[in-house]
């Protein structure tokens, strides 16, 4: 069974970092290419990165370029993303996402003073 | 940045009746765009991609068409379940984006 379970959300001040974490399992985590997609509370569905099977390509949103960095690690499985600078327009729950098909249940995001 | 418009924001639907939702592209897209399904509190599913290709385990009164920068999302007969915030997004172009969902509620 495809299984992508995220972690590392949390309470954070503003300025400050979070680093998530995303356990796929199920399938073969180096041929898929990962995405990462948040929903503000209330809000619809916002892309935020994305990185290719092989990480030769990278994209982020412009709302998140140059604050977060996205990265996976293919001998564990895992797909991270680095968050930096962060803002109150951050708030959100992510969701990791194997390519377009398979979601996580996401992981809160809180950032506030 | 291509923009998703759907239409229209909120869909009013008795259970067993048809419904149809619409979504627009700012450009072509080709055929690159799915359709996902999301109840409160639960993470999106996915419907469609494609534009017109069931994705796995989805029922056959969930079907997907058009291309370019036009595509309809159609409900054959409304169940109980199908009740919910449903989104087209586009994966043809960076940014990759989501239109603004279309509510199915119950009439």
């Amino acid at each position: 069974e495809v299984q992508v379970v995220e972690s590392g959300g949390g309470l954070v001040k503003p300025g400050g970092s979070l680093r998530l974490s995303c356990a796929a399992s199920g399938f073969t985590f180096i041929g898929y290419s990962m995405n990462w997609v948040r929903q503000a509370p209330g809000k619809g569905l916002e892309w935020v990165s994305y990185i290719s099977s092989s990480s030769s390509s990278i994209s982020y949103a412009d709302s998140v370029k140059g604050r977060f960095t996205i990265s996976r690690d293919d001998a564990n499985n895992s797909l991270y993303l680095q968050m930096s600078g962060l803002r109150a327009e951050d708030t959100a729950v992510y969701y990791c996402v194997r390519d377009i098909d398979y979601w996580g249940q996401g992981t809160l995001v809180t950032v506030s003073s | 940045e291509i923009v998703m418009t759907q239409s229209p924001a909120t869909l009013s639907v008795s259970p067993g009746e048809r419904a149809t939702l619409s979504c627009r592209a700012s450009q072509s897209v080709s055929s690159s765009l799915a359709w996902y399904q999301q109840k409160p509190g639960q993470a999106p599913r996915l419907l469609v991609y494609g534009a017109s290709t069931r994705a796995t385990g989805i029922p056959a009164r969930f079907s997907g068409s058009g291309s370019g920068t036009e595509f309809t999302l159609t409900i054959s007969s409304l169940q109980s379940e199908d009740f919910a915030v449903f989104y087209c997004h586009q994966y043809n172009n960076w940014p990759r984006t989501f239109g603004q969902g279309t509510k199915v509620e119950i009439k």
